[in-house]
């Protein structure tokens, strides 16, 4: 199985300051056909996840231009430009690349 | 628009079944992998199962083998989990996840307790 390590566990940020987390995998997540399926999503409390980005660093629809992802390989970003108050959360990383799906550990935002 | 609609929440006794269900709409059924998800309280997501309903080909995590069915109608474009053998480590939100992986159900709390 592929394990997705995520960092830090939790963020805490000032309205309007970037947030940026970490997830590596411990195997290349690239695939054969040149795609790499590593998304990162957002989980509000109470609620289910929601897909953020895509497929390393396209945005979902309906979600702001804030929110932007990078990597490859097994090294991938996710970066919040300018925080704001509703992006507190529990973000995390998951593979599609093969079953099982694993899943990052987490990273707990909150405003400071 | 796309949705994944689960059945509601279970309260169930050691060693009985649960049977979930997660109704898909918005989006061709049939031609997307349609997986479950679990989170156990205060714990990370882990993965259950995957089908594909067009040919109703499935598998599954390991540690269920033996233990859970995924299923489909796809005359409703519904996808069910059942989990036999429940004990409190089942205790749970179940999720369904599809279309890419781009959407998720809004959960089903299974909560095993005697």
């Amino acid at each position: 199985d592929i394990v997705m390590t995520q960092t830090p566990l939790s963020l805490s940020v000032t309205p309007g300051q970037p947030a940026s987390i970490s997830c590596k995998s411990s195997q290349s997540l690239l695939q054969s056909d040149g795609k790499t399926n590593l998304h990162w999503y957002l989980q509000k409390p109470g609620q289910p996840p929601q897909l953020l980005i895509f497929a390393v660093s396209n945005r979902f629809s309906g979600v702001p231009d804030r929110f932007s992802g990078s990597g490859s390989g097994t090294d991938f970003t996710l970066t919040i430009s300018r925080l704001e108050s509703e992006d507190v959360g529990v973000y995390f990383c998951m593979h599609s690349k093969q079953v099982p799906l694993t899943f990052g550990g987490g990273t707990k935002v909150e405003i400071k | 628009q796309v949705q994944l609609v689960q059945s509601g929440t279970e309260v169930k006794e050691p060693g009985a079944s649960v049977k979930i269900s997660c109704k898909a709409s918005g989006y061709t059924f049939i031609d997307n992998y349609l997986h479950w998800v679990r989170q156990a309280p205060g714990q990370g997501l882990e993965w259950v199962a995957r089908i594909y309903p067009k040919s109703g080909d499935t598998i599954y995590a390991q540690k269920f083998q033996g233990r859970v069915s995924v299923t489909r109608d796809t005359s409703i474009s519904t996808a069910y989990m059942e989990l036999t053998r429940l004990t409190s480590d089942d205790t749970a939100v179940y999720y369904c996840l599809g279309r890419a992986v781009q959407y998720w159900g809004q959960g089903t709390l299974v909560t095993v307790s005697s």
